[in-house]
């Protein structure tokens, strides 16, 4: 099956710095990836929808200044956190997917931010 | 406005037995995907299966069965002969009509006891 990365796995960071978590398609070119945020115990949130070559759709209430995406290529997407704070501390899950086949995103394995 | 509920938050089940994990959806749209997908602890995001609203028949992956009933609106897993590695977090999702965007359910706990 396809797969799909992320880097880091985990990051800690202290509060005021910006973090860059790195989303790659490994064997497939993903026209279309999403960015969800995921609290303990709490269900998956889609934060924004990114096409390759385009600006990325943000979900209400989401703040595009803090988190940057950029979809430069077909296989790589990366959510910046922006002078992050504690309260971003989060588990941020990538997934992607392809035009031809909307019936499957493929996720990467997540990362985990805690802001110090 | 699309909708999904899970109203289970955790459930037990005796290794070997079968489980129905519960998921109901709402939408205006006559044409929409439904997923589940499993999370362990580690967090990674498995898919398990899925149903589109105009398949005809329930949709089966191995151990797993989505018992679809259009009219009810409802989209439950069933998991046949369960597993200790079955113990997971279950997420019922749903794409609506032909874009990307999919919304999650809260999602529910599954225990396997041996």
């Amino acid at each position: 099956g396809a797969v799909v990365s992320q880097h880091p796995s985990w990051v800690i960071c202290k509060s005021g710095t910006s973090v860059k978590i790195e989303c790659r398609s490994l064997d497939f070119q993903a026209t279309t990836m999403f960015w969800y945020r995921q609290f303990p115990k709490q269900s998956l949130m889609l934060m924004a929808t990114s096409n390759e070559g385009s600006k990325a759709t943000y979900e209400q209430g989401v703040e595009k200044d803090k988190f940057l995406i950029n979809h430069a290529s077909l296989t790589l997407s990366t959510l910046t956190v922006t002078s992050a704070h504690p309260e971003d501390s989060s588990f941020y899950i990538c997934s992607a997917s392809w035009e031809g086949n909307k019936d499957t995103q493929y996720f990467g394995p997540g990362t985990r931010l805690t802001v110090l | 406005a699309q909708k999904i509920t899970q109203t289970q938050p955790g459930m037990f089940v005796q290794e070997k037995e079968a489980v129905t994990l519960d998921c109901t959806y709402d939408t205006s749209d006559p044409s929409y995907g439904l997923f589940w997908y499993k999370q362990p602890s580690s967090g990674e995001m498995i898919f398990l299966i899925y149903q589109g609203s105009y398949d005809q028949q329930n949709a089966t992956e191995g151990r797993y069965s989505l018992n679809f009933q259009k009219a009810r609106k409802s989209a439950n897993l069933v998991i046949s002969a369960s597993q200790l590695g079955d113990s997971a977090m279950y997420f019922c999702a749903m794409r609506e009509g032909r874009g990307f965007k999919t919304i999650f359910g809260a999602g529910t706990r599954l225990f396997v006891k041996a």
